[in-house]
């Protein structure tokens, strides 16, 4: 069964600075589709950025990037100029064919 | 667009009574998702049609709990009777194709009392 780890419960970061959030998964696949999901207060689940594990390159949206290591099962997010609102809990999740397994979520703060 | 709608927003009910939460999925989406998250579990898939099949229900918790997709356009979760153990936020999520995105619903906040 696929598993993703987050391994840090919270983290903290200095507005306008760069912060990392790390996540693992599981898998015998080789073709699977890697997400991070931001959830703020509301609860809403919100599409944050998404990853192809064909494709080498990493994706990219505005602040938000990632580093998609294959091999070492490893996918990262990485929040540039952080800001007040980027404060979430923030969901790496794998999907194979139909379902989406989720890690635990980190939360993530942002001080003024 | 419209993305997925869920109804009610929050409910709060009494132990023993029936609950159902409605959902609309995002037109065009051929995959629908019924989710849990608690505290203690974090996010659960409970179950997912495709095509209104239901292909996975092992995320169902027990018999209490049913879920039934009419339509495409149309889905509802039941719990029947409800308990305590059983508040928790429910979302509705849907897709097109395999490893597309899953778009969630806003969620339903369940306070079974």
């Amino acid at each position: 069964a696929q598993t993703v780890t987050q391994s840090q419960p919270e983290m903290s970061v200095q507005e306008a600075e760069t912060v990392t959030l790390s996540c693992t998964y599981d898998t015998s696949e080789s073709d699977y589709y890697l997400f991070w999901y931001k959830q703020p207060p509301s609860r809403q689940m919100i599409l944050v950025i998404r990853q192809e594990a064909y494709k080498q390159q990493n994706a990219t949206e505005n602040r938000f990037s990632v580093n998609f290591q294959k091999a070492a099962k490893s996918f990262s997010l990485k929040i540039s100029d952080s800001q007040l609102g980027d404060a979430a809990m923030y969901f790496c999740a794998y999907r194979r064919s139909s379902k989406l397994t989720f890690g635990k979520g980190i939360t993530l703060s942002v001080r003024p | 667009d419209a993305g997925v709608i869920q109804s009610p927003r929050h409910e709060v009910t009494e132990m023993g009574q029936e609950v159902t939460l409605r959902c609309k999925p995002i037109s065009g989406h051929n995959s629908l998702f019924w989710y849990r998250q608690t505290m203690m579990r974090g996010l659960e898939l409970l179950i997912y049609f495709n095509n209104n099949v239901p292909i996975d229900d092992s995320g169902m918790p027990e018999d209490r709990f049913s879920a039934k997709m009419p339509n495409a356009s149309f889905s509802t979760l039941k719990i029947q009777p409800s308990e305590p153990r059983d508040s928790a936020v429910y979302f509705c999520a849907s897709s097109m194709g395999r490893g597309n995105t899953i778009y969630f619903g806003e969620g339903s906040w369940l306070t079974v009392v």
